[in-house]
């Protein structure tokens, strides 16, 4: 099955700095790749997602690369504020599969 | 709109009691799947539905039990509780045909003494 690995565990950066997470996945089959935010009590939300045929995609302050290839994909978000801080996780799948395999998650602290 | 409600939020059981977490969504989607959050180790997939009728395990489905009679409820069954499985567990949902997004319930914190 999937294994999807996620780096790293925890991240802390001033508030304007930019965070990377990386993740990789395992089944060259998959095509559909989603981050989620959890925020403390709450479920996952999520926040951006790529497909397979394409190789990056940005909304605002967050973008996301994928690298087929390699099966790397990254979670990029520029000019962190503090409410960015809270656990981030990728996940792998298939489109339309209702299921996703997911990483272990980074703890985002953003310090002001 | 509710989206996915879990109940109960909070839960202590002992040992080799059984109990039902239930999931219920309002959005009529066609797929459900119950995932356990442990520390460090994600979310991992324990059953999910594609639809009425048809249930299918996950990752970790030892210990739980599913039913799927409705598109709306998606209950999860512990037979008979184990420290193991004290977790927090997420229901979620999909609407068939999208590209996969999930919609998490808020999570059910679950001890077992």
């Amino acid at each position: 099955g999937e294994n999807v690995e996620q780096h790293p565990s925890t991240l802390s950066v001033q508030e304007g700095d930019s965070a990377v997470i990386k993740c990789t996945y395992s089944d060259s089959a998959s095509n559909y790749f989603p981050w989620y935010k959890q925020e403390l009590g709450k479920g996952p939300q999520l926040i951006i997602d790529i497909r397979s045929n394409v190789g990056e995609k940005k909304d605002q302050r967050i973008a996301v690369t994928l690298n087929k290839t390699a099966k790397h994909f990254s979670l990029h978000i520029t000019e962190t504020q503090p409410e960015d801080s809270a656990v981030y996780f990728c996940a792998a799948s298939f489109t339309n599969a209702g299921k996703s395999t997911f990483g272990d998650g980074t703890t985002l602290t953003v310090k002001p | 709109n509710a989206g996915v409600t879990q109940t109960p939020k909070f839960q202590v059981l002992k040992t080799g009691q059984s109990m039902t977490l239930q999931c219920a969504q309002d959005m009529n989607h066609e797929y459900m799947s119950w995932y356990r959050q442990d520390p460090g180790m994600g979310l991992r997939l324990i059953h999910y539905s594609v639809g009425a009728g048809i249930t299918d395990q996950g990752e970790v489905p030892n210990g739980y039990n599913v039913s799927r009679s409705t598109t709306e409820d998606f209950p999860l069954r512990l037979l008979s509780a184990a420290p193991s499985q004290t977790s927090v567990y997420f229901c979620a949902s999909s609407p068939y045909g999208s590209t996969g997004e999930l919609f998490f319930g808020e999570g059910s914190r679950l001890t077992v003494l």
